[in-house]
């Protein structure tokens, strides 16, 4: 069961245009999120996080929005950049340390 | 602070030999996961270390795999018997508990075995 899902595997955008990476959840009891970039060969690096008690939060040109009703979260990227091209996944946690990532989405920025 | 590291970066092995990966955490970190990740999918948590004690094992992890951690510092996984489905990339992280929604796992570079 795919307790972290994120249903497009690959995204194109443009140079300086909005990157909308998306994010759904099955388990309630998920109260701490994270985006993590992973480039080809290398271990994910940390993006952002977000927790259950907030719904927005932002980090230069990052920003996670999550809405708990829907069990969804969101990451933007604004402007995209060539270098922001890798793959993205997202991160649930429900305790203290066992993180349940999605499957990933490849996002690519044309220049 | 050079990060996590993982040694070796790759290993190709035979069907039925043993490997050994390693993993040097931060310094200061004393919580330890190790994950396996397969193409096309997400890192699935194996093990976690909390200093030197072992406090939870993946039902992924069969008992032809075990892991360390001697003094909390670094940590090794072995497999034995590997088999072609072991064949994936094996990462390591590390993270500090600072608080509850205030800890981030960092993680290595990985070690990609093939298993021939």
């Amino acid at each position: 069961d795919q307790q972290v899902k994120q249903n497009s595997p690959s995204l194109s955008v443009q140079e300086g245009r909005i990157s909308i990476l998306n994010c759904d959840y099955t388990n309630s009891m998920f109260d701490y999120f994270l985006w993590y970039k992973k480039y080809p060969a290398e271990g994910p690096t940390f993006l952002i996080s977000i927790s259950s008690i907030k719904d927005k939060n932002e980090d230069g040109r990052f920003t996670v929005f999550l809405n708990k009703s829907a069990k969804h979260l969101s990451l933007h990227i604004v402007p995209s950049q060539p270098g922001d091209s890798a793959v993205y996944f997202c991160a649930a946690i429900s305790g203290t340390y066992k993180y349940i990532f999605g499957t990933g989405t490849r996002l690519k920025v044309l220049a | 602070d050079t990060g996590v590291s993982q040694n070796p970066r790759h290993k190709i092995t035979k069907r039925g030999q043993n490997v050994t990966f390693r993993c040097d955490p931060i310094s200061e970190h004393n919580r330890l996961y190790w994950y396996r990740q397969t193409l096309g999918q997400g890192p699935e948590f194996l093990t976690y270390f909390q200093n030197e004690a072992q406090l939870e094992k993946s039902r992924l992890l069969s008992d032809r795999f075990s892991a360390e951690r001697p003094k909390g510092s670094f940590s090794t996984l072995e497999i034995q018997r590997t088999e072609q489905g072991d064949s994936a990339m094996y990462l390591c992280a590390s993270s500090s508990y600072r608080g509850r929604f205030q800890e981030t796992q960092y993680f290595g570079p990985g070690t990609r075995l093939l298993v021939l």
